[in-house]
């Protein structure tokens, strides 16, 4: 079982509010990421971290925002938020290095957002 | 670019074998990894295999690899109502420079009584 956990499970918000998605391990992992998973089901990954003051924006833009002040945080925010970011929010993390085990990717439980 | 694809929806019966598709483009990838996801919840690792391998077993799953045709498998085997939920394929950076795995969009696999 991965220790990785985010908060909060669901939300549903008014349009313009800014929101942080809060995501955090405790296997010491220094690569994080975070994934929006539309309904068809499919991920895309919106934002990536190395380690400590490192951030990457993903594959697919978002307007959402990150920070990586400590290995084990890792939050995404969005400054004002729209129905277009309804949507689910996963986040991930995987160990430095060559082998599998860094390749391998353990995930949290994901956060529902719904933005009215 | 890379791409890894996947076949929508699968439905089999209770006690029925399941056997679950996947190809994939990137030759370097080294690892190639299934996940399950279950409805409201994130994604759980449940197998990978190294790319110099061609099967790898693991209780009721069976992953089969063809490297030359760039073919991934997870065979389920006596799958079970538990078994429904929707299956990811994904593939290793290897050497291209991408940053994070790769994944397929999802095969959801429905578990008839």
């Amino acid at each position: 079982e991965a220790d990785i956990y985010q908060t909060p499970r669901y939300l549903v918000i008014g349009t313009g509010k800014k929101i942080t998605l809060e995501c955090s391990q405790t296997m010491g992992h220094d690569k994080m990421y975070w994934y929006q998973q539309d309904p068809g089901m499919e991920l895309h990954l919106i934002h990536y971290s190395y380690g400590v003051n490192s951030t990457e924006k993903g594959d697919l833009s978002s307007e959402s925002t990150v920070s990586r002040i400590r290995t084990e945080h890792f939050p995404l925010t969005l400054e004002s938020a729209r129905p277009s970011h309804t949507s689910q929010y996963l986040c991930a993390s995987s160990e430095y290095g060559e082998t599998a085990s860094t390749d391998t990717q353990y995930f949290g439980p994901g956060t529902r957002l719904t933005v009215l | 670019g890379e791409d890894v694809e996947q076949s929508l929806f699968l439905s089999v019966r209770e006690g029925d074998s399941s056997v679950i598709n996947c190809t994939y483009t990137d030759s370097s990838s080294t690892y190639l990894y299934w996940y399950k996801q279950e409805p409201g919840a994130g994604l759980q690792l449940l197998t990978y295999i190294f790319s110099n391998m061609d099967m790898k077993q693991d209780q009721r799953l069976t992953v089969l690899l063809n490297k030359k045709d760039k073919h991934l498998s997870l065979r389920i085997a006596d799958t079970q109502t538990g078994d429904s939920a929707i299956y990811f394929c994904a593939e290793s950076p290897g050497d291209t420079g991408r940053r994070a795995l790769t994944f397929g969009s999802g095969t959801r696999l429905q578990v008839q009584p």
